[in-house]
């Protein structure tokens, strides 16, 4: 199994253009999260979706935009970019319907995305 | 509020050496504790997880971890470190009856030859 895989690995935009990130993955789960990682910062959520169908905020969602389009495939999208989301960006799944539980998480490889 | 604590930004051991990575969190009960590790360039991969029973679980890559209700501590443990161990490592809490997962600031680990 391919597990979480995210699309692209690495991407540079310029201020004011948009992109999409991709995610998928192949084993069944119901819950899927975007995070994005900075140095000495963690992870911080962006968005999350709880099963499929319905999608909630995190702690950071000001600039982005999901949508999850099945059960597979949760993408993340950038409308217009800036400096301030230069970071490296993670897709995650889990078994669970959404509450944290004691399932963890499986997590793509992630994208960096360089906005200049 | 919940949060997570790694009090050590880096650690360098030498090979054959013994490792423990701090992890502190403040929660009002007992969370759903994890440790994760990243590899460079990669993404995180689940090493070990408590929920509950004995406080001495076991993971993948020989590492195991305690969790002691009374310090709110649930540190990372190695007996013997391989030069494939340098990486950083993340502790997270779930937090029950929420969508949250908090995630600590990491500890990166050096392993000298």
């Amino acid at each position: 199994n391919a597990g979480v895989t995210q699309t692209p690995k690495f991407q540079v935009l310029k201020t004011g253009q948009s992109m999409t990130l991709q995610c998928a993955q192949d084993m069944n789960h119901n819950s899927m999260y975007w995070y994005r990682q900075d140095p000495g910062m963690g992870l911080r959520l962006i968005y999350y979706s709880a099963s499929e169908g319905t999608t909630d905020k995190g702690e950071v969602p000001n600039g982005y935009n999901v949508s999850r389009l099945n059960k597979r495939e949760f993408s993340l999208r950038l409308e217009s970019a800036a400096p301030s989301q230069t970071s490296v960006y993670f897709c995650a799944s889990t078994q669970s319907g959404g509450t944290a539980d004691n399932y963890g998480y499986t997590f793509g490889s992630g994208t960096r995305l360089t906005v200049v | 509020a919940q949060s997570v604590t790694q009090p050590d930004i880096h650690i360098t051991v030498s090979e054959g050496a013994s490792l423990e990575l701090r992890c502190n969190y403040s929660y009002g009960a007992t969370p759903y504790l994890f440790w994760y590790v990243q590899s460079p360039g990669q993404g995180l991969q689940l090493l070990l997880k408590y929920f509950s029973g004995d406080t001495l679980v076991q993971g993948i890559k020989g590492f195991e971890a305690e969790f002691k209700r009374s310090q709110s501590s649930f540190n990372l443990r190695k007996p013997s470190v391989h030069w494939s161990d340098a990486a950083e490592y993340f502790c997270a809490v779930g937090v029950k009856g929420t969508y949250k997962y908090i995630f600590g600031t990491g500890t990166r680990l050096k392993v000298l030859a």
